[in-house]
């Protein structure tokens, strides 16, 4: 079955415990990028990759690290969590770059940092 | 700053009738056009895309575009309960890839 898989699915943490979020899908796409969901404001893009070894900065991307070393995976680290980071994160992957608005959604992740 | 903006509702429409949402963005440089679907606790799914002004259709849903109005928007016809939930307007430029807060619609039986 083709999917975006993320995990942890829920996770509570505290401020500066570092975490790392998992996401792998298996339809071999070109392009990953992570997002975070809060209400009123939508889905704001932190960090995209167009490919392996190449990542860019979104719209939000203080706080947060990623790294494309296969093609499947695309974590999304954050160092030193803060409260301001509780959040809904959804993984997202598309064909290729030229692609980008046909996006597939892992299930998310729902991150609370005390 | 490109923005993309839709009502947030709710909308509440009755089972059968016609749903309309809408979606206006900022920039001109837009190409291409989405609505995505989120069920409350789910993750957003693509339902349609447009890439050129007029309308597309698919099964219940038409989508409708209009670069120089900078304007899109879905028409959900026959609408059933189990179309409620939160439609998210997206718009690409490149490799930018922006979001609407999204509508959330209700349809009453």
């Amino acid at each position: 079955e083709a999917q975006v898989t993320q995990n942890p699915r829920y996770l509570i943490t505290v401020t500066g415990k570092k975490l790392t979020v998992t996401c792998s899908q298996n339809m071999n796409h070109e392009y990953m990028s992570w997002y975070r969901q809060d209400p009123g404001l939508g889905l704001r893009q932190i960090y995209y990759s167009m490919n392996v070894e190449v990542t860019d900065k979104g719209d939000v991307p203080e706080g947060y690290k990623v790294s494309r070393k296969e093609k499947r995976n695309f974590p999304l680290i954050l160092e030193s969590p803060s409260p301001n980071q509780t959040s809904l994160y959804f993984c997202a992957s598309s064909l290729s770059y030229r692609n980008t608005g046909e996006l597939f959604f892992g299930e998310g992740s729902r991150l609370t940092v005390l | 700053q490109k923005e993309v903006e839709q009502n947030s509702g709710p909308l509440s429409v009755p089972e059968g009738a016609i749903a309309s949402l809408n979606c206006t963005y900022s920039d001109r440089g837009s190409q291409s056009f989405f609505w995505y679907r989120q069920y409350s606790g789910k993750s957003p799914e693509l339902i349609m895309s447009i890439y050129s002004n007029g309308d597309k259709e698919d099964g219940r849903f038409t989508a409708q575009l209009n670069k120089a109005s900078q304007y899109v928007s879905l028409l959900i016809r026959d609408s059933q309960p189990s179309d409620s939930a939160t439609y998210l307007c997206a718009v690409n430029q490149v490799n930018d890839m922006r979001f609407g807060a999204g509508t959330r619609l209700t349809v009453k039986p």
